[in-house]
């Protein structure tokens, strides 16, 4: 079965560098049939796709984050993590890893972790 | 960047009723289309694919329509399960963008 389950701090001081983990188990990152994904939703909003990696290390980012975002794998880990630098308080969300299909739809979701950008 | 539009924004109704939410996209996504259900406090989870493909797992009275620009989600015979929000999502083109979603709520 697989499973995708985010980590990392739950607040975040404006200014500074968001950084998550996502621990994927069940299937390996380095498969060439999926992309592997962060996607977020701010509280009581709607969703928005920041960015995936494929297993090449081929990258593809929101342009309304793009200056700001970057997606990496750690094969070694079975892990992809998101750094978000320069955050403020619009950057407040839950923040979902997930597995892309070859077609771009996403399944499964990790079950997400609530980010809060605050001093 | 390509834009969904859902309607309604939210409905309610009872179990066993029949509904449809629409989904239009700013261009033609041909049949990239596909529909999330998220329950309040968890992720969403894939309901269709590829406009009208029904995901291994999901009950039958789902189903999706459209092409183009237009699609719809289709639940007959609502069950107490179905109570969510739902979400469109195109995949036609990146950024992958969503609709900003349906809340089914009970009558």
């Amino acid at each position: 079965q697989v499973r995708l389950q985010e980590s990392g701090p739950g607040l975040v001081k404006p200014s500074q560098t968001l950084s998550l983990i996502c621990s994927v188990s069940g299937v390996s990152v380095t498969s060439g049939d999926f992309f592997w994904n962060w996607i977020r939703q701010p509280p009581g909003k709607g969703l928005e796709w920041i960015g995936y990696i494929y297993y090449n290390g081929e990258t593809s980012y929101n342009p309304s984050l793009q200056s700001r975002v970057s997606i990496s794998a750690d094969t070694s880990k079975n892990q992809f993590s998101l750094k978000l630098t320069s955050v403020t308080a619009t950057d407040t969300a839950v923040y979902y890893c997930a597995r892309g299909s070859f077609f771009n739809w996403f399944d499964p979701w990790g079950q997400g972790v609530p980010v809060t950008v605050s001093s | 960047d390509i834009q969904m539009t859902q309607s309604p924004t939210s409905l309610s109704a009872s179990v066993g009723d029949s509904i449809t939410i629409t989904c239009r996209a700013s261009q033609n996504i041909d049949i990239g289309l596909n529909w999330y259900q998220q329950k309040p406090g968890k992720a969403p989870q894939l309901v269709i694919y590829s406009a009208f493909s029904l995901q291994r797992g999901v009950p039958s009275r789902f189903s999706g329509s459209g092409s183009g620009t237009d699609f719809t989600l289709s639940i007959s015979s609502l069950q107490p399960e179905d109570f969510a929000t739902y979400y469109c999502q195109q995949r036609f083109s990146t950024p992958l963008t969503f609709g900003g979603g349906t809340r089914v709520e009970v009558k």
